[in-house]
């Protein structure tokens, strides 16, 4: 079946910008998450999501990123006034629960690149 | 949240066997243990996991220390394709819904 996906899967945009980054999960997975991954890391959680609840926002970095779920299904992450340090790979990951033997299962990202 | 450590990087023979190894020691008896992967220009791809006893799925094997301290990812015959990143990642039951990725472990597959 289709697998998570995100678009765009890349992103150029100057300083200053607001960009806007969006995840269709696998149907019928409850459960969302964002992480962000700088060149050469691992994926750092950013935020989480139960259906439409958003329960967990506490990796987003700043009050300049923004996450909504509106209808339990996609998810846009928001990043306003970009800064150059917001340059990463933003990874969407679905799990159809949160149980620590459910995979998570995640997108290829969008590379995004702040001129 | 437990840390795991693993070598920045290994090296394999194509066709041959791969044991990737994972530290633990201060895993608790709610944590399970998970493996991860990601390949070039890729999201991670879940591979294996597993609590107490080993575990074998189509893709990989999980090798799980008595003592639970560490473990090993076996990768029966190294494949090109294998070659990716690999994270050993603790998930406790109790805690955090969010995977917490190390460093994890380069894996270069020479033909």
């Amino acid at each position: 079946g289709a697998g998570v996906s995100q678009s765009p899967r890349y992103k150029v945009a100057k300083r200053g910008q607001d960009v806007a980054l969006r995840c269709d999960p696998i149907s019928g997975h409850v459960s969302l998450f964002w992480y962000q991954q700088a060149l050469g890391q691992g994926p750092e959680f950013l935020t989480y999501f139960q259906n439409e609840a958003q329960l967990d926002k506490s990796g987003l970095p700043s009050d300049r990123f923004f996450a909504e779920r509106p209808e339990g299904s996609v998810s846009t992450l928001k990043i306003q006034r970009t800064q150059q340090e917001d340059s990463a790979v933003y990874l969407c990951a679905s799990s159809y629960g949160t149980g620590p033997g459910r995979p998570q299962h995640f997108g290829d990202g969008t590379r995004l690149s702040i001129l | 949240d437990a840390k795991t450590t693993q070598p920045n990087s290994m090296e394999s023979n194509e066709e041959e066997p791969v044991h990737l190894p994972c530290n633990h020691s201060t895993i608790s008896g709610t944590d399970y243990i998970h493996w991860y992967r990601q390949l070039p220009s890729q999201g991670p791809e879940y591979v294996i996991h597993g609590l107490t006893s080993n575990v074998n799925n189509r893709m990989a094997s999980l090798a799980i220390a008595e003592d639970r301290k560490s473990s090993t990812l076996i990768l029966h015959r190294a494949t090109l394709r294998d070659a990716a990143v690999y994270y050993c990642i603790l998930r406790d039951a109790g805690s955090a819904r969010q995977l917490t990725f190390g460093s994890g472990t380069q894996l270069t597959v020479l033909p």
